[in-house]
């Protein structure tokens, strides 16, 4: 088990460019989860997968977000025409939900942290 | 709305000494509450979960949290701190509407005074 990584570790852009992010998931896991945490804060929760299909997204992604687990094992972040307000730390969670029960532990990469100059 | 609110923003304690992280959440039924630590450069790393049952949780490096519905609070605590202890602590919380999404609250920095 490597755990959840994160590519690349660090990106710098300027401000209108596009920008991909890629998380790898524990594997096995098929839940997989995208977060947003801005300095001084707790991660807001974005958006989250079950294998392949999106199930759920968070008011915070906007239409220039875009999330995708094309084969339900690695998910790509995409944010198209990059905004100063996007520079935060973007970190993806597995998890394993086999049942329907108590919620399942989710286990975080290192994050993102996108810097828009 | 589900809310989550951790009261102290940066705490410092003498290492040795014990410590207490407050959390308190807002929700209509009792959620699933959890602590995270994140240190610098580190992923957030989980130390305990309550979910149901007894409701003083152990967690991983010394840590215990106990749930007290009458406060709707989920305190952390350690009895005796190291320097290694120094880090942000995040409580969270996952609404049993939507076991997946994680609340989180805003953190409290810990320093360890030698």
């Amino acid at each position: 088990d490597t755990g959840v990584s994160q590519d690349p570790r660090h990106k710098i852009t300027k401000r209108g460019q596009n920008v991909t992010f890629r998380c790898d998931p524990i594997s096995e896991h098929n839940r997989l989860y995208w977060y947003r945490q801005t300095l001084g804060q707790g991660p807001e929760f974005l958006t989250y997968f079950q294998n392949e299909a999106q199930l759920e997204k968070s008011r915070l992604l906007s239409d220039r977000f875009s999330a995708e687990r094309p084969k339900g094992s690695f998910s790509t972040l995409e944010i198209q025409r990059t905004e100063q307000g996007d520079s935060a730390m973007y970190l993806c969670a597995s998890s394993s939900m086999k049942i329907r029960g108590p919620a399942d532990t989710q286990y975080f990469g290192p994050g993102t942290r996108l810097t828009v100059l | 709305a589900q809310s989550v609110t951790q009261p102290d923003i940066h705490i410092t304690v003498s290492e040795g000494a014990s410590l207490e992280l407050r959390c308190n959440y807002s929700y209509g039924a009792t959620p699933y509450l959890f602590w995270y630590v994140q240190s610098p450069g580190q992923g957030l790393q989980l130390l305990l979960k309550y979910f149901s049952g007894d409701t003083l949780v152990q967690g991983i490096k010394g840590f215990e949290a106990e749930f007290k519905r009458s406060q709707s609070s989920f305190n952390l605590r350690k009895p005796s701190v190291h320097w290694s202890d120094a880090a942000e602590y995040f409580c969270a919380v996952s609404p049993l509407s939507s076991a997946s999404k994680i609340i989180f609250g805003s953190g409290t920095r810990l320093s360890i005074r030698p």
